[in-house]
Formats: structure tokens, C-alpha cells, sequence
């Protein structure tokens, strides 16, 4: 079954403890990105990738890194974690000639204390 | 910059039509897209438009898009209660590599 899965779906964790939250695709799709989601703002792109080892900025990159080692697997790392990123968090993929985003992970609801 | 904004909430009874409309700020897009949320789970890709078309039917969904307007409606038809969800309006531009989503319409349907 072709999905995206993201790992945990649920974290609570305390400010400036490092986490990374895993994303990987399994459709040998090119183009993944990470999204946040808040009440009222609809989702924001945080980083995206074309393809392994090219990432790029987003709208909202602040706070956060990103890595694509491999085609399938992209991490959203969280270096030193602050309230303001409690959040739900979304990645996606789709190929290189697909016109949008059609797979999205289930989400992770993040809350920094 | 680029916006889409949409209205946050919709009420409709079951067997009726529901209408959700989103307007957007960037002339140059070249696709616009209609997500469906449900509680606990991702975004699903509902249908989507080229910009040089008008009007997209899929089954109980139809699509309207007014270029000159910058406007853009779902309509569902005989809306049922699984379409109860958040629903996410979206415009992609060309050469850029995101989308703009909207904040997101609530549509709950009661009986």
C-alpha cells in the first residue's frame, strides 16, 4: 500500500531537548516536505526536497533542520525545541512530475512544555 | 505575497448542498487544489484544477473556478455525514515548490 509514515504521531517533550520526527515514503517519490499545521493559519511549508541531498527553506524554516540521505526517508530535527513549535506537523511526498502533494503522513502532534 | 482565504466554519443538513469557497491573491497559479481532513488523520487530495479550466465535476464534487475573480468553490452534493471534516483550499504557483493553503473550512453536517 503506497503511504508516508511519520513517527511518533504523538510527543510531548520539554524545551531544548533534541527530537527528530521521522517521515518515510514508500512510492520512490522524488519531492517530499514537512508542513505545520496551527488553528486559523491552515498548514505552512517548513522545508522541502527535490531529491536526495537537495533541501530547501520553506515559508516557516526557523528552528528546525532537515536531511535526505536516502529517496524514502526525510527527518524533521528539532535541535533545541521551544513552546512556539507545539504544533501538528505533516510530511508529503510526490513525484518529480506529480502536480501536488497526494500522499500525506497522518500527522504528529507535538507539544513542547 | 500569495494568499488563500476561505471562510472557517459551514453548517448543512444532511441531503443538502454544501458550497465552500476560497478566494486567492496570486494570478500566475497554475493549480488549485481541495484537501479533506478528517479528525486524526493527513490531508486527503479531494480534486484539483488547472488554471485554464472552469469548472471540474467528479461524481458528487464540482469544482468552480473564477480566474478573474481569483475565486474558487467546492459544491458537494447531497452532503452525507462522513463529509463532515475540515476541508483545505490551496493554490500552487508556477515555479514555486509549495502550496498555500488556506486556514480551512469546518463543515459539519447534522441531521
Amino acid at each position: 500500500e503506497a503511504q508516508v509514515t511519520q513517527n511518533p504521531r504523538y510527543l510531548i517533550t520539554v524545551t531544548g531537548k533534541k527530537l527528530t520526527v521521522t517521515c518515510s515514503q514508500n512510492m520512490n517519490h522524488e519531492y517530499m516536505s514537512w508542513y505545520r499545521q496551527d488553528p486559523g493559519l491552515g498548514l505552512r511549508q517548513i522545508y522541502y526536497s527535490m531529491n536526495v541531498e537537495v533541501t530547501d527553506k520553506g515559508d516557516v524554516p526557523e528552528g528546525y533542520k532537515v536531511s535526505r540521505k536516502e529517496k524514502r526517508n526525510f527527518p524533521l530535527i528539532l535541535e533545541s525545541p521551544s513552546p512556539n513549535q507545539t504544533s501538528l506537523y505533516f510530511c508529503a511526498s510526490r513525484s518529480q512530475s506529480g502536480n501536488t502533494e497526494a500522499f500525506f503522513g497522518q500527522g504528529t502532534r507535538l507539544t513542547v512544555v | 505575497g500569495e494568499d488563500v482565504e476561505q471562510s472557517l466554519f459551514l453548517s448543512v443538513r444532511e441531503g443538502d448542498s454544501s458550497v465552500i469557497n476560497c478566494t486567492y491573491t496570486d494570478s500566475s497559479s497554475t493549480y488549485l487544489y481541495w484537501y479533506k481532513q478528517e479528525p486524526g488523520a493527513g490531508l486527503q487530495l479531494l480534486t484539483y484544477i488547472f488554471s485554464n479550466m472552469d469548472m471540474k465535476q467528479d461524481q458528487r464534487l464540482t469544482v468552480l473556478l473564477n480566474k478573474k475573480d481569483k475565486h474558487l468553490s467546492l459544491r458537494i452534493a447531497d452532503t452525507q455525514t462522513g463529509d463532515s471534516a475540515i476541508y483545505f483550499c490551496a493554490e500552487k504557483s508556477g515555479g514555486y515548490n509549495k502550496l498555500i493553503f488556506g486556514a480551512g473550512t469546518r463543515l459539519a453536517v447534522h441531521p
